[in-house]
């Protein structure tokens, strides 16, 4: 998982499996949670989000899980393909500002 | 319906030199933010700007550094007298209500 300040977290998974990238928030009163993707050379991309009143959310191939007891989220991708290669980031909003995690580098091996 | 837009997407300063980083919102987006990028870091917070206000620029240094976002055209960040430790990539984001930040694509600052 990522937490603010240490060296990028890495996950390699094969084609066709499911990853499971986590990440522990900081702050208890957060309300909001996003899921960023940021492929090589290119800004953040919206992938899904989640309120603090809910603590499951699907997408297309993509789930959120929120955890509030341990400050925990998790960002499940479902039959993992190569263009899914990228460093993912989670936000917590936190008085109308949002605090980033480090990130984690998600590999795909076709 | 253009993103948000920004320019240059590459820029090399010499130090000691002025740095402006220009972000246009998507239509209809009245929040701009403003985070900055170190290689293999998350994205760190630096100001958080409506139409002609700044609503909380916790996160910018105190010194050499200035945002606007006036009433017509688009935001700038300002950095004055550059040095190496600026060299970063810097990403504006916009949103309708202040939550949910559609990014843009970046400016990659290089000092030398």
């Amino acid at each position: 998982g990522e937490s603010v300040g240490l060296h990028l977290p890495t996950l390699s998974v094969q084609e066709g499996d499911n990853s499971i990238i986590n990440c522990a928030y900081s702050n208890s009163a957060s309300d909001y949670f996003i899921w960023y993707k940021q492929e090589s050379g290119k800004g953040p991309q919206f992938i899904i989000d989640i309120r603090s009143n809910m603590d499951k959310r699907q997408g297309q191939r993509v789930t959120v899980l929120l955890n509030k007891t341990v400050k925990h989220l998790s960002l499940q991708i479902a039959a993992t393909q190569p263009g899914d290669s990228a460093v993912y980031f989670c936000a917590e909003n936190f008085l109308n500002q949002f605090y980033f995690g480090t990130g984690t580098s998600l590999t795909v091996i076709p | 319906n253009a993103g948000v837009m920004q320019n240059p997407r590459h820029l090399v300063r010499r130090r000691g030199q002025e740095a402006r980083l220009r972000c246009s919102p998507m239509k209809g987006h009245s929040h701009v933010y403003w985070y900055r990028q170190l290689p293999e870091e998350g994205l760190k917070f630096m100001v958080y700007l409506q139409k002609e206000n700044i609503i909380d620029e916790s996160g910018m240094p105190k010194e050499r550094f200035s945002a606007e976002f006036p009433k017509e055209g688009p935001s700038i960040l300002r950095i004055q007298q550059v040095v190496r430790g600026d060299s970063a990539a810097y990403f504006c984001a916009s949103s309708r209500t202040g939550e949910g930040h559609t990014f843009g694509s970046g400016t990659r600052l290089t000092v030398v």
